[in-house]
């Protein structure tokens, strides 16, 4: 079983701070890595899908990056605002298999 | 944006009755999954579906599970006798390869 680790498990910031959070994963075997944002009610939203070491990617406000030899990913959100809060999950894509194994996420709560 | 539908979104069964959560994948996509997440906890992988059969399945998956992409377009999750502990938000999602996931809104079931 694949041990995938995120920090904090929550994370309360005012509008307009800037935040981090990590997700760490077993290194062997690396294939991807994702990230995705979830509302409550809604559809796990896809945010990113890294494969490379050194990966940085960015979408908007928020971007990530990757190492693969120590394994570890970070998401950063540049000035959050209200509709930033929801919970970050990260998950591993590791080997040959197609299933992905989830963090227990960091749930983000943006106040003004 | 092609979308991954899920129903019925909530519902609520008594101990020991059969349960089918219906999915629609998105129609050019090639691999399913069922994940679930019990309040609290890690989204869990319980099976992928690809080329019609099995490819991998968790150990949560037993033999109370099953899975059916009965008419090309449909794709279920059968719970033959549910448990109280059954009781989770359960969700769809396809993709065309290896990675790329689109994840439905979920099924919240809730065991009586």
């Amino acid at each position: 079983i694949l041990n995938v680790e995120q920090s904090p498990q929550s994370l309360h910031v005012q509008e307009g701070d800037s935040t981090n959070f990590t997700c760490s994963f077993p290194s062997s075997n690396f294939y991807a890595l994702h990230w995705y944002r979830w509302e409550t009610a809604k559809s796990p939203e896809a945010l990113f899908v890294m494969t490379l070491n050194g990966d940085e990617k960015k979408k908007g406000r928020i971007s990530a990056t990757l190492n693969t030899k120590e394994g570890y990913s970070y998401l950063y959100i540049k000035g959050s605002q209200p509709e930033d809060s929801a919970t970050y999950l990260c998950a591993p894509h590791t080997g040959t298999a197609s299933k992905l194994t989830f963090g227990t996420g960091t749930r983000l709560q943006v106040t003004l | 944006e092609p979308e991954v539908t899920q129903t019925p979104s909530h519902q609520v069964t008594q101990m020991g009755q059969e349960v089918i959560l219906r999915c629609v994948p998105i129609s050019n996509h090639l691999y399913f999954y069922w994940y679930r997440q019990i309040l609290g906890q890690k989204v869990e992988f319980l099976v992928s579906f690809y080329n019609n059969e099995i490819s991998e399945k968790s150990e949560i998956f037993d033999d109370q599970f099953s899975v059916e992409r009965p008419d090309g377009s449909n794709f279920t999750l059968k719970i033959r006798s549910t448990k109280l502990e059954d009781s989770a938000m359960y969700f769809c999602a396809s993709s065309e390869s290896r990675g790329g996931y689109t994840f439905g809104s979920g099924t919240r079931l809730t065991v009586v």
